[in-house]
C-alpha cells in the first residue's frame, strides 16, 4: 500500500449503530486530519493530529470521536449519528516541518450514508 | 482570520481552450498557498503550491499558477484542457497557526470540459 488508505470506502448505518472509520498512511508523517465533504458546502476540518496529540476540534458533535494510536493510524469513531452527518470523509496526512508548512496527501475518503 | 475565495462555482470550457480559474485570499502576511484537483470519487491530490520565491509555480499535469500579491490572487492556469481535465478544484491557504498547519480551504470550483 502506498499513500494514505481509507476503510471502507462505502459505508451505510443507521442512526443507532456503532461504526469506526479507519485511515492509515504510509508516508512517514506526522500529523493528520479528519475532513468533511458535504455537497454544496466547503471542506470542513474537523480533527487534527500533529504527533499523536490532538491539536484542532472545530467543535465537532461528540457523536463523532477520533483516535491517533500512532502517527500511521488515525480513526473516526461514529455512533448515534444524524442524517445530515451523511457526507464524504476524508483523512489526509502531512509532514508538519519546524516554522514551516507541508502540503496535505488525502485519501480516497469513505462515502457514509446515515438512513 | 484567513479566508479563501473561489468566485466561479462552475467553469465550462471546451476541449483544447486555455483555463483560467480564480483563487482570492485574505490574509496579513504572505500565505501559503496551494492548489488541489478532485476527481469523482477520490480524494484532493496537490497541483502545485507556493511558499515563496518565484511568483509564477508550475505543477503537474500542465497547470501553473501565479501568485500576486497585490490583488492577493493565486490563479490557476492551463494553456490547452483535455477533456481528462475535469474535475473539482480547490484553492487553499496554509498559514503558521500554533505551530500546526490548519488550512482553510476555498469552496471549490467544478471544470466541465466539452468535445
Amino acid at each position: 500500500e502506498t499513500g494514505v488508505t481509507q476503510t471502507p470506502r462505502h459505508l451505510v448505518m443507521g442512526m443507532t449503530n456503532k461504526k469506526s472509520l479507519k485511515c492509515e498512511q504510509h508516508l512517514g508523517h506526522n500529523a493528520m486530519y479528519w475532513y468533511k465533504q458535504s455537497a454544496k458546502k466547503p471542506l470542513e476540518l474537523m480533527f487534527v493530529y500533529s504527533l499523536e496529540e490532538r491539536v484542532e476540534n472545530n467543535s465537532v458533535p461528540s457523536r463523532f470521536s477520533p483516535e491517533c494510536p500512532n502517527s500511521s493510524h488515525l480513526f473516526l469513531h461514529l455512533h448515534t449519528l444524524q442524517p445530515e452527518d451523511s457526507a464524504l470523509y476524508l483523512c489526509a496526512s502531512s509532514q508538519e516541518l519546524a516554522g514551516g508548512l507541508n502540503e496535505q496527501f488525502f485519501g480516497p475518503g469513505t462515502r457514509l450514508t446515515v438512513l | 482570520a484567513q479566508s479563501v475565495t473561489q468566485p466561479d462555482i462552475h467553469i465550462t470550457v471546451s476541449e483544447g481552450a486555455s483555463l483560467e480559474l480564480r483563487c482570492n485570499y485574505s490574509y496579513g502576511a504572505t500565505p501559503y498557498l496551494f492548489w488541489y484537483v478532485q476527481s469523482p470519487g477520490q480524494g484532493l491530490q496537490l497541483l502545485l503550491k507556493y511558499f515563496s520565491g518565484d511568483t509564477l509555480v508550475q505543477g503537474i499535469k500542465g497547470f501553473e499558477a501565479e501568485f500576486k500579491r497585490s490583488q492577493s490572487s493565486f490563479n490557476l492556469r492551463k494553456p490547452s484542457v483535455h477533456w481528462s481535465d475535469a474535475a473539482e478544484y480547490f484553492c487553499a491557504v496554509g498559514p503558521l497557526r500554533g505551530g500546526s498547519y490548519i488550512p482553510t480551504f476555498g469552496r471549490g470550483t467544478s471544470l466541465i470540459v466539452h468535445p
